[in-house]
């Protein structure tokens, strides 16, 4: 069973302004953390933002925050103020237990698109 | 920040080749390595997790004789590819989490090899 899926192959948005990354996720686990990371065309993986299952709060880094419901196993990415820069493929992954110990589980990503 | 090291960046060679990736954490010890493997417009697929000193785990579907990995140290872990063919032509990326016990600390990541078999 797909443990993490992000259903939407490419996003397109204007420069300046917020988009939103789906993804939703499918864990028995009640501990367990969710990330974002970005994958520009160079290939290197950026981690941009976590969310545990136990955090009572959205996470937030700068312009990248998460829209974390826990009942119906989403978290989504809201990036605002859209830049050029942010063009490149956007994984969610989750990491079942709470410790580094544990491998991530990724989705199939998003590619987004940022035009002037 | 923690910085994980991995080389080399690109990888050409004859079919039949065997070929050594390295992956290094800089600044921290890592106990655990993970070793992912991702074809050209898909996710990222964990072959195997490498464990300091002892045999590495391998996923489901992942030979073990192929993809041969040493943990030989807490900041060395080495992914050879033995007998390479242009199936094993993928984009090859490992990462370390810096700080195991703690949670919410994100996996970091080599900046990935990019393995062609010709």
């Amino acid at each position: 069973a797909q443990k993490i899926t992000q259903t939407q192959p490419g996003m397109f948005v204007q420069e300046k302004e917020a988009v939103t990354l789906d993804c939703t996720y499918d864990t028995s686990d009640p501990s367990y953390g969710l990330f974002w990371y970005k994958q520009p065309s160079s290939g290197e993986m950026i981690f941009l933002i976590y969310q545990g299952s136990y955090d009572q709060q959205n996470a937030t880094e700068g312009r990248y925050s998460l829209n974390f419901q826990k009942a119906r196993k989403s978290a989504n990415l809201v990036i605002s103020a859209s830049q050029l820069g942010d063009s490149a493929m956007y994984f969610c992954a989750m990491r079942e237990g709470l410790t580094g110990f544990q491998k991530l589980v990724f989705g199939t990503g998003t590619r987004l698109l940022v035009s002037p | 920040g923690a910085v994980v090291s991995q080389h080399p960046s690109w990888v050409i060679c004859k079919s039949g080749t065997s070929v050594k990736i390295e992956c290094r954490s800089l600044d921290f010890q890592a106990t655990t390595m993970f070793w992912y493997r991702q074809f050209p417009k898909q996710s990222l697929m964990l072959m195997a997790t490498s464990n300091e000193g002892s045999k590495a785990t391998y996923e489901q579907g992942v030979e073990k004789d192929k993809f041969l990995i040493n943990h030989a140290s807490l900041t060395l872990s080495t992914l050879t590819v033995t007998s390479a063919h242009p199936e094993d032509s993928s984009f090859y990326i490992c990462s370390a989490p810096q700080q195991a016990l703690i949670p919410d600390q994100p996996q970091h990541f080599g900046d990935g090899t990019r393995l062609s078999i010709l």
